[in-house]
């Protein structure tokens, strides 16, 4: 059985800190990986992650793979309150791309 | 404008009565798919598909059912509903995995209560 943990579950921060997001990842015929912000409302696309050690950046955000040690992390610089979400991290797995997603981390960032 | 569209978007049953959510695309994504949302278990993908005529099961696909005939349109059928499909679901497409960018849109979501 595919699985995909991230940690921590929750984490409250003030406004201008930097955060780390984790996943982890046990699955069979590994695709890619990707993450999600879902705010109120459906998720929305940050990154996809293919390849190790190539490091993706959206502005603040920031994200890398491992695939050997088989895990992610999503790093916020300089957090706003804009900033507070649920992050998703799925994988994707075979050649017709089940998706298998963590149980989120919600972050609250406070100003 | 591209999207993703579910309805009905909320919808309150009762126990046993057959329901159908349906979802639609207007960006001929080949790949779409339905997930489960509930607290403290995250998203839980229930089908997806590959493209028309392709279905395959996800995590939680026990009573549930997907058809796919035409491209744009993927409903999710519930022949007898039960409370423990009290949940929000979300249907989601994206191009073929493969080709570029895999960016999945998510529809808004349909909250169903099962009574």
């Amino acid at each position: 059985e595919d699985k995909v943990v991230q940690s921590p579950l929750s984490l409250v921060v003030h406004e201008g800190d930097t955060v780390t997001l984790n996943c982890s990842y046990e699955v069979t015929n590994f695709r890619s990986l990707l993450w999600y912000k879902q705010e109120k409302k459906a998720p929305t696309f940050l990154f996809m992650l293919t390849s190790s050690g190539i490091e993706k950046k959206s502005g603040r955000l920031s994200s890398i793979l491992d695939k050997k040690e088989l895990f992610s992390i999503l790093n916020i610089t300089a957090t706003q309150t804009g900033d507070s979400a649920v992050y998703l991290c799925a994988v994707r797995t075979g050649a017709n791309s089940k998706l298998t997603f963590g149980k989120g981390i919600t972050l609250s960032v406070r100003p | 404008e591209a999207q993703v569209t579910q309805n009905p978007r909320y919808l309150i049953t009762v126990t046993g009565k057959k329901l159908t959510v349906t979802c639609s695309q207007n960006m001929n994504h080949e790949y779409m798919s339905w997930y489960r949302q509930d607290p403290g278990l995250g998203l839980r993908q229930i089908y997806y598909s590959m493209n028309v005529e392709v279905t395959d099961k996800g995590d939680v696909p026990e009573g549930y059912k997907v058809s796919r005939k035409e491209k744009r349109n993927f409903p999710l059928i519930l022949e007898s509903p039960s409370p423990n499909q009290t949940s929000l679901y979300f249907c989601a497409s994206s191009p073929k995995p493969g080709q570029g960018l895999y960016e999945q849109y998510f529809g808004p979501g349909t909250r169903l209560t099962v009574t």
